[in-house]
C-alpha cells in the first residue's frame, strides 16, 4: 500500500493571509495523480486541486496552488487571501496511474481566524 | 441531480446485530465505492465496484458485504456489527474513475456508525 503523510495535524492562518500545508508520500511508481480534499464542518468531501505526476507544472485553481516536487516525493498546497469559508480538515491523497484505490493522508484541520 | 445519497446518516447498533447502508446515485456512474473514516487514519477503502455486477476488494474489507445489481445502487452490510467497526462512512462515484486518472469522485454526506 501507498503511504501518505500529513504532518501538521492542525494549523491557523489569519484571513486574508497565506498559508501552506505539506504533504508527502511513497511510492516507487512513475505514474500517478496526487490530490487535494477538503472536508468542511459539513462533513462532505470536495476536490480541491489535482496534479498528474507526469507535468511538471504546479496546478492551480483560484486561490489555491499546489508545489510539486516529484524528486522529492513532497506536494505541499498553498492557499492564498485565507477565507473564513477554507476552514475545515485537508487530505492529501495519492492515486496510482490504473489503480482504484485512492491512498489518503491522515489530514489537516485548518483554522481560518478572522 | 440529488448526488450520491447515502441513509441513514446515523446508527447505533449494538455488538452482533446486522445492518445495511444504503448509497444511491442519479448520474449514471459506473465506480461505486465505500470508505471509512477514522481519527487520526484519513480515509480507507473497503469496497468497490466498476459496475452492475462487479466489485472488488479495497483496503479494508473485512466485515464487510456488497453487491452492485442496479447502476445506481451500492449497499454496504455489516453482517455482525463490532466496537471497531464505528466509524464514518462515506460512499463516492465516478463516471469513469480509473481512465480519468481520477479526476472527479463525488462523496455523499457520510453515515455516522457506533457500534456498542
Amino acid at each position: 500500500a501507498q503511504t501518505v503523510t500529513q504532518s501538521q495535524p492542525e494549523m491557523s492562518v489569519q484571513e486574508a493571509e497565506t498559508v501552506t500545508l505539506s504533504c508527502t508520500y511513497d511510492t516507487s511508481e512513475n505514474n500517478y495523480y496526487l490530490f487535494w480534499y477538503k472536508q468542511p464542518p459539513s462533513r462532505q468531501m470536495i476536490l480541491v486541486i489535482r496534479q498528474e505526476a507526469y507535468k511538471q507544472q504546479n496546478a492551480t485553481e483560484n486561490r489555491f496552488s499546489v508545489n510539486f516536487q516529484k524528486a522529492a516525493k513532497s506536494f505541499s498546497l498553498k492557499i492564498s487571501d485565507s477565507q473564513l469559508g477554507d476552514t475545515a480538515m485537508y487530505f492529501c491523497a495519492f492515486l496510482q496511474t490504473g489503480a482504484n484505490n485512492l491512498f489518503f493522508g491522515t489530514g489537516t484541520r485548518l483554522t481560518v481566524i478572522p | 441531480n440529488a448526488g450520491v445519497t447515502q441513509t441513514p446518516k446515523f446508527q447505533v447498533l449494538k455488538t452482533g446485530q446486522s445492518m445495511t447502508l444504503q448509497c444511491a446515485q442519479d448520474m449514471n456512474h459506473e465506480y461505486m465505492s465505500w470508505y471509512r473514516q477514522d481519527p487520526g487514519m484519513g480515509l480507507r477503502l473497503i469496497h468497490y465496484s466498476v459496475g452492475a455486477g462487479i466489485t472488488d476488494q479495497g483496503e479494508v474489507p473485512n466485515g464487510y458485504n456488497v453487491s452492485r445489481s442496479t447502476t445506481e445502487d451500492f449497499p454496504l452490510r455489516l453482517l455482525s456489527a463490532a466496537p471497531s467497526q464505528t466509524s464514518v462512512y462515506f460512499c463516492a462515484s465516478s463516471y469513469s474513475w480509473v481512465a480519468s486518472g481520477g479526476r472527479e469522485l463525488f462523496f455523499g454526506e457520510g453515515s455516522r456508525l457506533t457500534v456498542l
